[in-house]
């Protein structure tokens, strides 16, 4: 599709499991970022990808969260040791060259509940 | 720092009354953009308009407008005439650069 796609768009995982979410931008956009949307609440920042430049990891919220992405293209946001308070909507947005020059597109997010 | 403040936390209206969403915010840079999106229930954030620090002209497109006044940093978003479809929550964001700070989103219901 020609959207921001994201994958699984739920996942139910135990504490203390490792999951892995998968975001795949839009074609040609050198920016892509990560949001966490907690129940009722804003969007929060974890990490923002430009191009081959080192990652704006100053959102995440504790070593146990972590993100690549590989060949300026697909990302995967990894969270270790899940505890109940990281469930939450986690949002994937890619834009051409960022929030200054246009608009981000927003997937669909995925559903990440931690019992 | 980046901070917006979206004071209005839920708006219920009925069918055809306009509905004024509030957005103030925050920041020290000179050069900044603003943002609003609507999130409906299927969960996707749709961008609906994008206004940088140097242009202070109120747009209109449709039944939306915005009113952005830098002497008050705010820029709020009016929806006239609303209808059900308009019922989701809406978001206010500022950006200096790359990093979109979010305000805490309003929840507008539209009854028939």
């Amino acid at each position: 599709g020609a959207g921001v796609s994201q994958s699984p768009s739920n996942k139910v995982t135990e504490k203390g499991k490792d999951v892995e979410l998968r975001c795949d931008p839009i074609s040609g956009h050198t920016a892509l970022y990560w949001y966490r949307q907690s129940l009722g609440q804003g969007l929060e920042f974890l990490i923002y990808f430009q191009g081959n430049s080192a990652p704006d990891k100053s959102g995440l919220p504790s070593d146990r969260f972590s993100a690549e992405r590989t060949g300026g293209s697909v990302s995967t946001l990894t969270i270790q040791r899940t505890q109940q308070e990281d469930s939450a909507v986690y949002l994937c947005a890619s834009s051409l060259n960022g929030p200054g020059t246009g608009e981000l597109f927003f997937g669909e997010g995925s559903r990440l509940t931690v019992l | 720092a980046q901070k917006v403040t979206q004071a209005q936390t839920e708006i219920s209206v009925v069918e055809k009354e306009d509905v004024t969403l509030d957005c103030v915010y925050e920041t020290r840079d000179t050069t900044y953009y603003l943002f609003w999106y609507k999130q409906p229930p299927s969960g996707e954030l749709v961008f609906l308009i994008r206004r940088n620090s140097f242009d202070e002209q109120n747009e209109i497109s449709g039944r939306y407008s915005w009113n952005f006044q830098k002497s008050t940093s705010s820029f709020n978003f009016t929806i006239t005439a609303s209808q059900v479809v308009d019922s989701a929550v809406y978001f206010c964001a500022l950006s200096n650069d790359y990093k979109l700070s979010f305000g805490a989103g309003t929840t507008v219901t539209v009854r028939a």
